[in-house]
């Protein structure tokens, strides 16, 4: 997987509580994004960052919020999970301008009850 | 929203046979990728194919685009039941992010 964790792999927690999702890559890559995955909706932007404490929002940011304080590491974090924010959340780098190739982590099942 | 849209949803074919998925999208874009997802993985670049040109081979991968009809098709020759996974086209338009359709699944049965 290109040098890319994610962790934790799986996680069930409950309604109200907060969250936080780790990306960590070993490629230097500048842009890293993170991406959930719905039955029916296919694969949908979060959030992404463009460099050190440079983060933008992606298509669905709303409940989410993100940090990334070092090159390597990506953290999604939900500040109070609810049952809507159960998916399977994917982290992915790039180098280049971002819409060049992008690499997968191997994902995080969350389940919120 | 997404932008790009698979078509079929879901395809089954034997081993041998040839396998096309297609994608349409709506806007102009800088380039177009596929990916492919095996069940429970994260997704797998397969294959970059830009604005300016008409097609790309990467073994027994084919990847046509028509920017005129915003289309793209990706051609599997002689199919193995190892290619069954979901397909995904990725278009981007030069925000440094892209945007995923919600992918082809093919079942490949030996």
């Amino acid at each position: 997987d290109a040098g890319i964790t994610q962790s934790p792999r799986h996680k069930v927690t409950e309604t109200g509580t907060p969250v936080t999702l780790r990306c960590h890559q070993t490629e230097n890559h500048r842009y890293m994004y993170w991406y959930r995955q719905d039955p029916g909706h296919g694969l949908r932007l979060i959030h992404y960052s463009y460099g050190v404490k440079d983060t933008d929002k992606g298509e669905v940011s709303d409940g989410y919020s993100v940090s990334r304080s070092k090159t390597e590491d990506f953290l999604l974090t939900l500040e109070s999970a609810t049952s809507s924010q159960t998916s399977v959340y994917f982290c992915a780098i790039s180098d280049g301008q971002g819409e060049e190739t992008q690499y997968f982590g191997p994902g995080t099942r969350l389940l919120v009850l | 929203s997404q932008q790009g849209e698979e078509d079929p949803q879901a395809l089954s074919i034997q081993e041998g046979e040839n396998a096309t998925m297609n994608c349409s999208y709506k806007t102009s874009i800088n380039n177009l990728q596929w990916y492919r997802q095996n069940s429970g993985r994260g997704l797998v670049h397969l294959i970059l194919i830009r604005s300016n040109e008409r097609e790309k081979h990467s073994g027994r991968l084919r990847v046509t685009l028509d920017t005129s009809k915003k289309s793209s098709s990706l051609l599997i020759t002689a199919s193995r039941a190892a290619d069954t996974a979901s397909y995904f086209c990725a278009t981007s338009s030069g925000y440094s992010t892209l945007t995923f359709g919600k992918g082809t699944m093919l079942l490949v049965s030996p």
